[in-house]
């Protein structure tokens, strides 16, 4: 069974730093894309980034310099590092794997539960 | 940046049929997906490349495309479907995942 479990996620003050993890099982994460999406109280969802299986990574505009995704093979793990934090960034950050139709076009088949980041003086 | 337009609500009693649109320039040339979220939950896919039902997801919902604009319909709508419903695509340049403002879909 393909289990997403989010952590890492708390109050930080603005221009601080913290860093999520996704604890993947029922599936290997370095085969697949893997991807963070956040929804800010009340609002839509935003994709912020993706990692594809050989690597390669890209980011929303909005988080781009100040994010970083990346992924720990040896215990199935996905990261965001987060820096430079701003009230805008506030948000419940869930990560999800991402199944490729195209080299750049994917989709979203699993979720975690979300972990809420709040960032506030 | 690209944008998915999506309707803010839509309101229909139960058993109706529900049509929710998305419209976008580059979905002639990319595949939409549609989620669903319930209050508190996380998303749930329930149409993939325009009009595939991923197993589990029951047959009142649908999804169709045409030119610039995707829809997604379920029929014979539950109380259950109340929730909230988002299209995600691509640009037209396949790099960045975009998603619609999302639509509330309230079952009266």
């Amino acid at each position: 069974e393909v289990q997403l479990v989010e952590s890492g996620g708390g109050l930080v003050q603005p221009g601080g730093s913290l860093r999520l993890s996704c604890a993947a099982s029922g599936f290997t994460v370095s085969s697949n894309y893997m991807s963070w999406v956040r929804q800010a109280p009340g609002k839509g969802l935003e994709w912020v980034s993706v990692i594809y299986s050989g690597g390669s990574t890209y980011y929303a505009d909005s988080v781009k310099g100040r994010f970083t995704i990346s992924r720990d093979n040896s215990k199935n793990t996905l990261y965001l590092q987060m820096n430079s934090l701003r009230a805008e960034d506030t948000a419940v950050y869930y990560c999800a794997r991402a199944l490729r139709i195209e080299v750049a076009e994917y989709y979203f088949d699993y979720w975690g539960q979300g972990t809420l980041v709040t960032v506030s003086s | 940046s690209y944008e998915l337009t999506q309707p803010p609500s839509v309101s229909v009693s139960p058993g109706q049929t529900a049509r929710i649109t998305c419209s976008g320039d580059a979905l002639p040339k990319q595949y939409a997906y549609w989620y669903q979220q319930k209050p508190g939950q996380a998303p749930v896919l329930v149409i993939y490349k325009d009009s595939e039902r991923p197993s589990g997801i029951p047959e009142r919902f649908s999804g169709s495309s045409s030119g610039t604009t995707v829809t997604l319909t379920i029929s014979g709508v539950q109380a259950e479907d109340e929730a909230d419903y988002y299209c995600q695509s691509a640009d037209s340049s396949g790099t960045f995942v975009v998603f619609g403002g999302g639509t509330k879909l309230t079952v009266l």
